[in-house]
């Protein structure tokens, strides 16, 4: 049981650039969601799926897309990388019903 | 617009001693507060939570206290360890789901030996 795994670990892209950064669990939990963490301001919600081919944005889901097509993948996806997208990208999730989200352990993103 | 705040950026606390973490938030809407815990390198993890019916919620050396008056909610660990030291991050959400969560910026605390 792996629980939540993101991949890649770390990832340097030049403006402009896309990628997307991959998330997948083996709960079996309906919700997951992405989140950035920056600096002195905490984790923020980028977007977040209640289940497979639902998503909703978050507070911060300029310049990324989402989409789920399993229970257990939820893709990232930078369209055209900005300074702006540096961060740590910590994916998670939950049961529909659930008290606590469990995270995994981030992606390190540094755009030039 | 922060609407949840911890504004202790750092807090050093000797080994034994009692730690308490400070967390303030503006909107009366949430009802669910949790406390997640962060080593460096490694994701979030989930530390206790506490209901807006209850004023506080114990789970071993920690014990969350909340004040929905004064929208301030602690976090009291007794004895501390080294081993806690971490950036500790308050958040909250809406109706007892952990779904969206809006999270403070965090603490770190460092237990001195």
């Amino acid at each position: 049981n792996a629980g939540v795994t993101q991949t890649p670990k770390f990832q340097v892209l030049k403006t402009g650039q896309s990628m997307t950064l991959q998330c997948a669990q083996d709960m079996n939990h309906e919700y997951m969601s992405w989140y950035r963490q920056d600096p002195g301001m905490g984790l923020r919600l980028i977007h977040y799926s209640v289940g497979a081919g639902i998503t909703d944005q978050g507070e911060v889901p300029n310049g990324y897309n989402v989409s789920r097509s399993t229970t257990e993948d939820f893709p990232l996806r930078l369209l055209s990388a900005a300074p702006s997208q540096t961060s740590v990208y910590f994916c998670a999730t939950t049961t529909s019903g659930g008290d606590t989200q469990y995270f995994g352990p981030g992606t390190r993103l540094t755009v030039l | 617009d922060q609407q949840v705040k911890q504004n202790s950026p750092s807090l050093s606390v000797q080994e034994g001693r009692i730690s308490i973490l400070n967390c303030d938030y503006t909107n009366s809407m949430f009802d669910y507060f949790l406390w997640y815990k962060k080593y460096p390198a490694e994701g979030p993890t989930f530390l206790i939570s506490i209901s807006s019916i209850k004023d506080k919620n114990e789970d071993g050396r920690f014990t969350v206290f909340l004040n929905k008056s004064a929208k301030h909610l602690s976090l009291h660990i007794v004895p501390s360890q080294p081993g806690d030291s971490a950036v500790y991050f308050c958040a909250a959400t809406f109706s007892g789901s952990a779904r969206q969560l809006t999270f403070g910026s965090g603490t770190q605390l460092t237990v001195l030996p």
